[in-house]
């Protein structure tokens, strides 16, 4: 079984600043099958990247995601005042999904 | 417009039974695998079961932690998916999402979600 860890848990940055956020396998996946959702308080997630790095619809570009193997990254270039939320990675393997256990980027 | 719109949710006592629905709206159902996912209060996201769309086949799948007790179910002429909860225990609460998810597995709309609560 796939276990997700992401680094790290807290992220405090301003406004303006890059956010570099960190989903790591505990063995090799394929990328297709790796995304990444943002949540804010009181709402469901929102699809942002899907395998790995193709950003799903209505997404701005300032959100874009890299990575192969074990290590995927999601990078927000600058941060807006709506992006301050919790942001999962979330992986499919053989009948089952997997979520990481989260992210949150708050404002410094 | 592409929706999600979960129902059923309630305060129920453990080892009771209940059964939350998801209507859906803005696209064609019986072309989509589905998904339950759960969120207990404060936690994280938890996949709970999936259910593969009908042209694909009949494949069903279920988290460790419910399996043997909840069912998902699909009623693609009311548009419909189902999450039959049996043995409910206190871990299970938790809001509930229905989520469509794309072949490549990736859940791409969600529901608002309904909240379960086990309790006495």
């Amino acid at each position: 079984e796939i276990v997700l860890t992401q680094s790290p848990g807290t992220l405090s940055l301003s406004p303006g600043e890059r956010a570099t956020l960190s989903c790591r396998a505990s063995q090799s996946v394929s990328s297709s099958s790796l995304a990444w959702y943002q949540q804010k308080p009181g709402q469901a997630p929102r699809l942002l990247i899907y395998g790995a790095s193709s950003r799903a619809t209505g997404i701005p570009d300032r959100f874009s995601g890299s990575g192969s193997g074990t290590d995927f990254t999601l990078t927000i270039s600058r941060l807006e005042p709506e992006d301050f939320a919790l942001y999962y990675c979330q992986h499919y393997g053989t009948s089952r999904f997997t979520f990481g256990p989260g992210t949150k980027v708050d404002i410094k | 417009e592409v929706q999600l719109v979960e129902s059923g949710g309630v305060l129920v006592q453990p080892g009771g039974s209940l059964r939350l629905s998801c209507e859906a709206s803005g696209f064609d159902l019986k072309s989509y695998s589905m998904n339950w996912v759960r969120q207990a209060p404060g936690k994280g996201l938890e996949w709970v079961s999936y259910i593969s769309s009908t042209i694909t086949g009949s494949n069903i799948y279920y988290a460790d932690s419910v399996k043997g007790r909840f069912t998902i179910s699909r009623d693609n002429v009311n548009d419909s998916l189902y999450l039959q909860m049996n043995s409910l225990r206190a871990e299970d609460t938790a809001v509930y999402y229905c989520a469509r998810s794309r072949p490549t597995a990736y859940f791409d709309c969600w529901g608002q979600g309904t909240l379960v609560t086990v309790s006495s």
